[in-house]
């Protein structure tokens, strides 16, 4: 199995802050990791696929970068629709999510 | 619009069968794979199988035992068995469908749909 983990776990920041959010992968994934947004109480939302394509609608301050193993999700600027938990998705071999990163208001 | 609705029982008992069907819309079913995923209470994500209408299916080896996964064509829809449950099944349950622009395999999840939680209680 291929394991995905997330770091930081919780981030606290304030709007207009640069955010970075980490996914490493247990072995070689090429580009084939997704990212999606999830708030409470809805389902996950996908923000990019294919590692750094943006999905279509999703705000361009949104991005994402990586292969093989070490991936990041950063957003440039925060913005209070922003405040949510964000999860990295392998499909390389079968799908296998990351634990989550919160990203709260500080 | 592709939309994705999960249904059934809210509550099941240990050691019984928990059942959920995901109604499709504005998309033949037969067009696409479709996965099942659940998240328990406070916790992550973890995918449980796929189906396609061609009969093709698969699931995480963790549960492989207990999952069974169905298609209903003329009626756009797909389904998820869960034996044996215990309390450690209590969770959102999400379909979605797959999308990929390499195939193969190579698919992530868009869109879900709403979910639904189970949960597991005598």
């Amino acid at each position: 199995d291929i394991q995905m983990t997330q770091s930081p776990s919780t981030l606290s920041a304030s709007v207009g802050d640069r955010v970075t959010i980490t996914c490493r992968a247990s072995q070689s994934i090429s580009s084939w990791l997704a990212w999606y947004q999830q708030k409470p109480g809805k389902a996950p939302k996908l923000l990019i696929y294919d590692a750094s394509t943006l999905e279509s609608g999703v705000p361009s301050r949104f991005s994402g970068s990586g292969s093989g193993t070490e991936f990041t999700l950063t957003i440039s600027s925060l913005q209070p629709d922003d405040f949510a938990t964000y999860y990295c998705q392998q499909y390389n071999s079968y799908w296998t999510f990351g634990q989550g990163t919160k990203v709260e208001i500080k | 619009q592709v939309q994705l609705q999960e249904s059934g029982p809210g509550l099941v008992k240990p050691s019984e069968t928990l059942s959920l069907t995901c109604t499709v819309s504005g998309v033949s079913i037969s067009n696409y794979y479709w996965s099942w995923i659940r998240q328990p209470p406070g916790k992550g994500l973890e995918w449980i199988g796929f189906i396609h209408h061609s009969g093709s299916t698969d699931s995480n080896a963790s549960l492989k035992s207990r999952v069974t996964t169905s298609v209903d064509t003329s009626k756009n829809q797909f389904s998820l068995k869960v034996s044996s449950v215990t309390a450690a099944d209590t969770a959102v349950y999400y379909c979605a469908r797959h999308r990929s622009t390499a195939g193969g395999g190579k698919d992530w999840f868009d869109p879900w749909g709403q979910g639904t939680l189970v949960i597991v209680t005598s």
